[in-house]
């Protein structure tokens, strides 16, 4: 069974940069998988933030794309999520997430417990 | 961009009863790459199904998903207790390659 961790800061500073990161046990980040982050401001709905494939392309939300960077580390077999410019826009509970990996279908079949992260001084 | 439309916002029925969800894609999209999820309060989203047809493993067949073109649906048979919950559509785009979600409806007990 794939389980998801996030892990980081639960308060950023305006105009900072919020950094999280994913630990993936159960599977590898090298498996046929994309891996996710998605958002959720209090009361809010689903935001996807960006992917990344084993091989480390990238996909962001041309929404959030200029401030977004995701990474992996095969090593310790996790993922990160950076962030920058943060304003309270970016408050949110932040999840990451595994792709079924199904060709030909979409979908996050594993998600991690959520983290809160706050913008604020 | 592809918007997602999900109606109603909220829907009140009882235990038992039959409850149809819908989701309108703002332009024709591939059936292929449309998901559904339930989240309840204080939990991770929960893939209900995908494709727009198969359910995800451990998924009661009480919970089924149709639709093409625009349209699509989600289905619970009858309802129980623990299905009052918030459900979200979910479409993958190619142009750029990102994720969509509906703005969620929200089932709740009448």
């Amino acid at each position: 069974q794939v389980q998801l961790q996030e892990s980081g800061p639960g308060l950023v500073k305006p105009s900072g940069t919020l950094s999280l990161t994913c630990a993936v046990s159960g599977g590898s980040i090298s498996s046929k998988n994309w891996w996710s982050w998605v958002r959720q401001p209090p009361g809010k709905g689903l935001e996807w933030i960006g992917e990344i494939y084993q091989s480390g392309s990238t996909n962001y939300n041309p929404s959030l794309k200029s401030r977004v960077t995701i990474s992996a580390d095969k090593s310790e077999n996790q993922f990160s999520l950076k962030l920058s410019s943060v304003t309270a826009a970016d408050t949110a509970v932040y999840y990451c997430a595994r792709h079924l990996g199904i060709s030909g279908t979409r979908g996050f079949d594993f998600w991690g417990q959520g983290t809160m992260v706050t913008v604020s001084s | 961009e592809i918007v997602l439309t999900q109606s109603p916002g909220t829907l009140s029925l009882s235990p038992g009863e039959r409850a149809t969800l819908s989701c309108r894609a703002s332009q024709s999209v591939s059936s292929s790459y449309l998901a559904w999820y339930q989240q309840k309060p204080g939990q991770a989203p929960r893939l209900l199904i995908y494709g727009p047809s198969s359910r995800a493993t451990g998924i009661p067949d009480r919970f089924s998903g149709s639709g093409s073109g625009t349209d699509f649906t989600l289905t619970i048979s009858r309802l129980e207790p623990e299905d009052f919950a918030v459900y979200y559509c979910q479409l993958y785009g190619t142009s750029p390659p990102m994720y969509t979600f509906g703005q969620g409806t929200k089932l709740e007990i009448k």
